[in-house]
């Protein structure tokens, strides 16, 4: 079965810094898709990024990059030049070409001022 | 476009009762799942539906049911209420122009068992 793995429970960075969030997944799929969703107190999720798993070339929004390294089955997040509503949980997503996603535990992100 | 919205936005029931949840997906969307997530805890897939069918069913009992309408909105339904089903239940749609790879989710209905 596939699972997904989000080992830093908690990351604090200060604003205007980059923060790196970490997610593993486990699959025995080829084909697939990864999502990092954003989820403020207010909780609605909200769709940061998403790379599908056949294209090599890490998937960019803004401020907001992809380290997408399959063979590791790793799919990390950077955000650069942190701001103050960037803090929120961050959920880490996985996909098959149809059916459920799978959501990691989630880590929380802490902006200092 | 309008986005995916839920109601009620919070919900008290006591245990044994029978409870339902509304969502609206998202303007042409066909598919809909519903999440639970409890607390401190990522989201957990119940089931989902495309086009009125049970498109796919996660690890939850059959007290949990759904449905969904010809206009894509879709209801889930939980009997028999126990204490563990107090989470934020998610609705999420897809099937717009970026196919039905990617969810958008609604804010959510805050359902407390007591």
């Amino acid at each position: 079965a596939q699972t997904v793995t989000q080992s830093q429970p908690e990351m604090s960075v200060q604003e205007a810094e980059t923060v790196t969030l970490s997610c593993t997944y486990d699959t025995s799929e080829s084909d697939y898709y990864l999502f990092w969703y954003k989820q403020p107190p207010s909780r609605q999720m909200i769709l940061v990024i998403r790379q599908e798993a056949y294209k090599q070339q890490n998937a960019t929004e803004n401020r907001f990059s992809v380290n997408f390294q399959k063979a590791a089955k790793s799919f990390s997040l950077k955000i650069s030049d942190s701001q103050l509503g960037d803090a929120a949980m961050y959920f880490c997503a996985y996909r098959r070409r149809t059916y459920k996603y799978i959501f990691g535990t989630g880590t929380r992100l802490k902006v200092l001022a | 476009e309008t986005g995916v919205t839920q109601s009620p936005t919070h919900l008290i029931k006591t245990r044994g009762q029978q409870v339902t949840l509304r969502c609206s997906s998202q303007s042409g969307h066909n598919t809909v799942s519903w999440y639970q997530q409890a607390l401190g805890q990522g989201p957990q897939f119940i089931f989902q539906y495309y086009r009125e069918e049970e498109n796919g069913r996660g690890n939850f009992p059959p007290r949990f049911s759904g449905l969904q309408f010809p206009n894509y909105s879709s209801e889930l339904n939980v009997n028999a209420l126990e204490l563990d089903d107090s989470a934020l239940y998610l609705c999420a749609s897809s099937g717009g122009l970026l196919g039905t790879d990617t969810q958008y989710f609604g804010p959510g209905t805050r359902l407390t068992v007591l």
